[in-house]
């Protein structure tokens, strides 16, 4: 159980094009998703959080109006890259919240996706 | 905010033998202390975790230990393999949200 998917798993594109990340929970009903971001050989930073039906949470320093974030519903959360450029490259990962009431705590993650602007 | 450390950031260890990780962290309300393994370009995966209430957890090889005293816990892989090389990162849950620690490279050499 506690199976997050993303996609896709690696994507190319222009500066200047937009770029959308799916992240899916396959086996339970995610209740808050979790967008972050990587750097090589760095941990993971907070990008947002998202609760279903509502507006995400951005950390400060991350702009909203580039990284578009909607999660419309309790298994589907998307990260759209808007006029992506070089220094948007980077390892994106998902994670995904159980409802609380079981563990409530615990994050699953995604494989991750690795976008490259060029 | 939460203020998680994690050491060492490199670690080398001969096949067969033990390997330990540990983190400080510094908000005496967290409460749920995970563990993850990340393995080149793939997502982070939970290996074990351990509750506040709790001093220690163990699956198979790998085990937990939590002092929330001195406000540290520890990843503990016993007779390690050359699959275990990856990289650990550790994470402190305070008020919902995850500080993950900086992340230990380790390698099995065999």
């Amino acid at each position: 159980g506690a199976v997050v998917s993303q996609h896709p798993s690696r994507v190319i594109c222009k500066s200047g094009t937009s770029v959308k990340i799916e992240c899916r929970s396959l086996d339970f009903q995610a209740t808050t998703m979790f967008w972050y971001r990587q750097f090589p050989k760095k941990s993971l930073m907070l990008m947002a959080t998202s609760n279903e039906g509502s507006k995400a949470t951005y950390e400060q320093g991350v702009e909203k109006d580039k990284f578009l974030i909607n999660h419309a519903s309790l298994t589907l959360s998307t990260l759209t890259v808007t006029s992506a450029h070089p220094e948007d490259s980077s390892f994106y990962i998902c994670s995904a919240s159980p409802p609380r009431g079981g563990t409530g705590d615990e994050q699953f993650f995604g494989p991750g996706t690795r976008l490259t602007v060029l | 905010g939460e203020n998680v450390e994690q050491h060492p950031s490199t670690l080398s260890v001969q096949e067969g033998d033990s390997a330990v990780i540990k983190c400080t962290y510094s908000d005496s309300a967290s409460n749920y202390f995970p563990w993850y393994k990340q393995e080149l370009g793939k997502g982070p995966q939970l290996i074990i975790d351990i509750r506040s209430n709790v001093g220690e957890k163990k699956d198979q090889r790998i085990a937990v230990t939590l002092n929330k005293t001195a406000k540290h816990f520890s990843l503990h892989i016993t007779e390690t393999q050359p699959e275990d090389s990856a990289v650990y990162f550790c994470a402190v849950n305070t008020g919902n949200q995850f500080y993950f620690g900086t992340g230990t490279s380790l390698t099995v050499i065999p």
